[in-house]
């Protein structure tokens, strides 16, 4: 049982360019979310899905887009990277609304 | 506007004392609150929650406080150790429109010194 696993733990890439993040759990969890972390501003929520095929906005949406084709994962993509996009980001899952259990996060550097 | 706060970024206490962390929320809506710790370079892991309906939960050295008229909580841990080192992070649940999703604070980070 590897929980939440996310895919690549780190990144660099120029601005413009696009990339998709992948996060993948084995809970069988409803729910999945992507937060972004930067320093002094907690974590913020990007976009997240209350099932299979279905995905809302969050706090910061803007320059991200996100699909939850299967249940077991939850892609976030960049389409043109800025470097304000530079963050960790934290996807995360759940069953009830309640405890979300988090992946150990992804470090994106856009230069 | 932040509906929880943590308005402390730091907290620096002795190993063997109590710690204590805390929280504002201003959202009356909220219905359950959590905390969780997190580790450098690691994912937030979940540490103990209360339900709006408790004013206390405890669990093992952790115990959290629930002050729903100051709409204030507050995380104890007792006695506090070295790997408590950590930042702490707040988190509230709405209780309608949203109960699927929670609100974090900013974060306190905790340094037990030895």
């Amino acid at each position: 049982n590897a929980g939440v696993t996310q895919t690549p733990k780190f990144r660099v890439l120029k601005t413009g360019q696009s990339m998709t993040l992948l996060c993948a759990q084995d809970m069988n969890h409803e729910y999945m979310y992507w937060y972004r972390q930067d320093p002094g501003m907690g974590l913020r929520l990007i976009h997240y899905s209350v099932g299979e095929g279905t995905t809302a906005k969050g706090e910061v949406p803007d320059g991200y887009n996100v699909s939850r084709l299967k249940k077991q994962n939850f892609l976030l993509g960049l389409e043109s990277a800025a470097p304000s996009q530079t963050s960790v980001y934290f996807c995360a899952s759940s069953n009830t609304g309640n405890e979300q259990y988090f992946g150990p996060g992804t470090r994106l550097t856009v230069t | 506007d932040q509906q929880v706060k943590q308005n402390s970024p730091s907290l620096s206490v002795q190993e063997g004392r109590i710690s204590i962390l805390n929280c504002d929320y201003t959202n009356s809506m909220f219905d359950y609150f959590l905390w969780y710790k997190k580790y450098p370079a690691e994912g937030p892991t979940f540490l103990i929650s209360i339900s709006s309906i408790k004013d206390k939960n405890e669990d093992g050295r952790f115990t959290v406080f629930l002050n729903k008229s100051a709409k204030h909580l507050s995380l104890h841990i007792v006695p506090s150790q070295p790997g408590d080192s950590a930042v702490y992070f707040c988190a509230a649940r709405g209780a309608q429109g949203g109960s699927e999703k929670l609100v974090f604070g900013k974060g306190t980070k905790l340094t037990v010194n030895p």
